[in-house]
C-alpha cells in the first residue's frame, strides 16, 4: 500500500498566478481533507470532500478550491495566489469523514 | 480554551530520559483526540486515536492518557532515544465536525 501520495513535492509560483495540487488517498479511503500549515503554526483546515461534494469548509477565502474524482483522488486549487499562501499543504484520507486521518508528505508551496 | 494548545513549544532531553507534554483541548462536544508524530520531511504518522474520558493507550515507550471533563492529554515518552526525535502534534474534533482542530506542535530534541 503506497499511503497517501501527494504532487508535486515543492512548487514556486508569483503572486497572482493560479496553483493545483494534487492528493491520491490511501487505497480503500473515500474521503480526503486539505490542511495548509504556515509557518510556526499548526495545520489548519481547508475543507474536505466525500462522495465528490466539499462537505465542510474551513476559514479559508473562496481563492481556495477543490475537486474530488471518482477514484477518490482530490486537487487543490489555489487562485490569484498571495506571499501569505506560501506553505506546506497537508492532504489526508480516511475510510469515512469520521475515521482516522491518514498524511501525505505535504507539498512546499512558495509565492514570490 | 477555544484552541488546541501545546506545552512546552520545544523541548531537549538527554537519550534514556522521560518526558511527556502536554495538550489542551476545548471540552465541550468533545468527539476525539489525536496524537500524532511528524518527522521532518516525512508524513505525519498517528500515534493514538482517543475518544472516552480516563483512555490510556500505549504503543511501545510511548503513552497518553485522556481527560476529557477537564479538556487535556498528556504523551508520556519513557527511555527516550535519538530516533524519537520529532514533533509532536496533538488534534481534536467535535461531534459535529469531521475537520481536525491542531495544536502548533511540541518538538522534542534527543542528544546522545
Amino acid at each position: 500500500d503506497a499511503g497517501v501520495t501527494q504532487s508535486p513535492t515543492h512548487l514556486i509560483k508569483t503572486r497572482g498566478q493560479q496553483v493545483t495540487l494534487r492528493c491520491s488517498p490511501k487505497s480503500g479511503h473515500d474521503t480526503v481533507s486539505w490542511y495548509q500549515q504556515a509557518l510556526g503554526q499548526g495545520p489548519q483546515f481547508i475543507f474536505q470532500y466525500y462522495e465528490e461534494e466539499e462537505r465542510q469548509r474551513g476559514n479559508f477565502p473562496d481563492r481556495f478550491s477543490g475537486h474530488q474524482f471518482p477514484n477518490y483522488s482530490s486537487e487543490l486549487n489555489v487562485n490569484a495566489l498571495l506571499l501569505g499562501d506560501s506553505a506546506l499543504y497537508l492532504c489526508a484520507s480516511s475510510l469515512n469523514p469520521y475515521n482516522e486521518q491518514f498524511f501525505g508528505p505535504g507539498t512546499r508551496l512558495t509565492v514570490l | 480554551i477555544l484552541n488546541v494548545e501545546q506545552s512546552p513549544q520545544s523541548l531537549h532531553v538527554q537519550e534514556g530520559d522521560s518526558t511527556n507534554f502536554t495538550c489542551s483541548f476545548p471540552s465541550s462536544n468533545f468527539y476525539a483526540l489525536h496524537w500524532y508524530r511528524w518527522e521532518t520531511a516525512k508524513s505525519p504518522e498517528a500515534l493514538f486515536v482517543m475518544t472516552l474520558n480516563g483512555d490510556e493507550k500505549k504503543k511501545g515507550r510511548i503513552s497518553a492518557t485522556l481527560n476529557t471533563k477537564e479538556g487535556y492529554s498528556y504523551l508520556y515518552i519513557k527511555g527516550s532515544q535519538p530516533e524519537d526525535s520529532a514533533t509532536y502534534l496533538c488534534a481534536h474534533n467535535t461531534g459535529t465536525a469531521s475537520k481536525l482542530t491542531f495544536g502548533t506542535g511540541t518538538r522534542l530534541q534527543v542528544t546522545l
